[in-house]
């Protein structure tokens, strides 16, 4: 099935710890986004990349990083400088053609223990 | 800049009864407006697309938007709510100042009572 696949769905992390979320795409999308989403609460941009090997900061980049060596793959890193960090992380991905759709996947629900 | 605002925290209508979620927005440029859907717990699913062409756009679950262009509005309706369609929309609007970025609004929680 074409989409995006995010893993785990359930995260927890001790503190101190780096976390890695992981997020594939079979779309053929060139752009990838990270957005973090607080119970209840709207979507705020972490990181995006329009291009293999290039990624931006959004919104609330700090205590997060993130790679891009593959056109497919988007991981998301939670370090231990994000204070804050439970939440409810979602992936995007959409073409390069301003009237493109942005697709999400399910989600990764990420807990500070 | 882009922007879009749902006014609306909430709505509330009664299951059979037409619903209406409303978004405004603000570009340079031609809108490229979005719509979408989100259960708990989940993430966001597609609903609808305003690119150019109909100002009364069709998509998924029976849902239909208006686009006004003097109003600079682009909202979501549906004839006849169900309880199943109570969830969180939120409205986007594509970025077209030479980013990738997609805009969205605050969302608006649709409760639909039976």
């Amino acid at each position: 099935d074409g989409g995006i696949t995010q893993s785990p769905k359930y995260l927890f992390r001790k503190e101190g710890q780096n976390v890695t979320l992981s997020c594939e795409q079979n779309l053929n999308h060139d752009a990838m986004y990270w957005y973090r989403q607080d119970p209840g609460q709207g979507l705020r941009l972490i990181y995006y990349s329009q291009i293999v090997n290039d990624f931006q900061k959004g919104d609330i980049a700090e205590g997060y990083s993130v790679s891009r060596e593959k056109k497919e793959s988007f991981p998301l890193t939670v370090t231990s400088a994000q204070k804050n960090p439970t939440a409810f992380y979602l992936c995007a991905s959409s073409g390069q053609v301003l009237g493109n759709t942005i697709y999400f996947g399910e989600g990764s629900w990420l807990t500070v223990v | 800049a882009q922007s879009v605002a749902q006014p609306e925290d909430q709505v509330n209508v009664a299951e059979g009864n037409p619903l209406t979620v409303k978004c405004t927005y603000s570009v340079s440029g031609n809108p490229y407006l979005f719509w979408y859907v989100q259960y708990p717990n989940r993430g966001l699913q597609f609903l609808l697309k305003y690119i150019t062409g109909d100002n009364l756009v069709k998509g998924s679950y029976g849902f239909e938007a208006e686009f006004n262009k003097s109003q600079t509005s682009f909202h979501l309706k549906k004839p006849s709510a169900l309880v199943s369609d109570s969830a969180l929309y939120f409205c986007a609007v594509r970025d077209a100042s030479g980013t990738y970025k997609y805009i969205f609004g605050t969302g608006t929680r649709l409760k639909v009572l039976a």
